[in-house]
């Protein structure tokens, strides 16, 4: 398996611009999570999806963050409109969960974000 | 609510010196608890887990006992190599949710 795939790897863009991070999981895993990462912050969870609908987006900075998942394979996380503080290293990652038991998430390269 | 909470790095030693990375946790009940690791310029990728007291996780020469009377999981390696710098988190998981509580992270660098 090719692992979580995401896109661009790295993005630079300007304040008060579109961006979207784009990711595919693993084929036949059922949990999606985005993560940001920050020196200041470390890592933290943004949004959580399990069979492509969104369980929890407690972790969602502000309303310019939002986040979909159409399909099985396919996920992004758009910010409208960008702002310096967005700047940070954007993970997704995937998961398998089969009768209630935990199990591993496969984290993809992320996508390290400027705005400048 | 849960927590993790890692030793402050950077951690510097020597290649083939003894490594240990303490990681406690704060949790009503029996998480499972896990090791990741990030080098440089990736994403993280678990390295080991436990998913019950006494268990011990180990890979790659990495070891962590899961110890419920201390609530830790401190990660071990008894001889460290260049190629083991890298970022360590520990983190924690219910059955049920796979959400995971992560600590801040620890970073190792060992020279030669």
């Amino acid at each position: 398996d090719a692992g979580v795939i995401q896109s661009p790897r790295h993005e630079v863009t300007e304040m008060g611009q579109e961006v979207t991070l784009r990711c595919k999981p693993i084929s036949g895993h059922d949990y999606l999570f985005w993560y940001r990462q920050t020196m200041m912050r470390g890592l933290e969870l943004l949004i959580y999806f399990n069979n492509n609908v969104p369980i929890d987006d407690s972790g969602m900075p502000e309303d310019r963050f939002s986040a979909k998942m159409p399909n099985a394979s396919f996920s992004t996380l758009k910010i409208q409109p960008s702002e310096p503080r967005d700047s940070a290293v954007y993970f997704c990652a995937s998961s398998w969960t089969s009768g209630g038991a935990t199990d591993t998430q496969y984290f993809g390269p992320g996508t390290r974000l400027t705005v400048l | 609510g849960d927590s993790v909470t890692q030793m402050e790095g950077p951690v510097t030693l020597s290649e083939e010196a003894f490594l240990t990375i303490n990681c406690t946790y704060t949790a009503t009940g029996y998480p499972s608890l896990f090791w990741y690791v990030q080098y440089p310029g990736e994403g993280l990728q678990l390295l080991l887990k436990a998913t019950k007291a006494d268990d011990k996780g180990s890979n790659k020469g990495f070891e962590a006992t899961y110890r419920k009377e201390t609530t830790s999981f401190h990660l071990e390696k008894g001889s460290v190599q260049v190629s083991d710098s890298a970022v360590y988190f520990c983190a924690l998981s219910w059955g049920g949710y796979s959400t995971l509580t992560f600590g801040k992270g620890t970073m190792l660098l060992v020279s030669p």
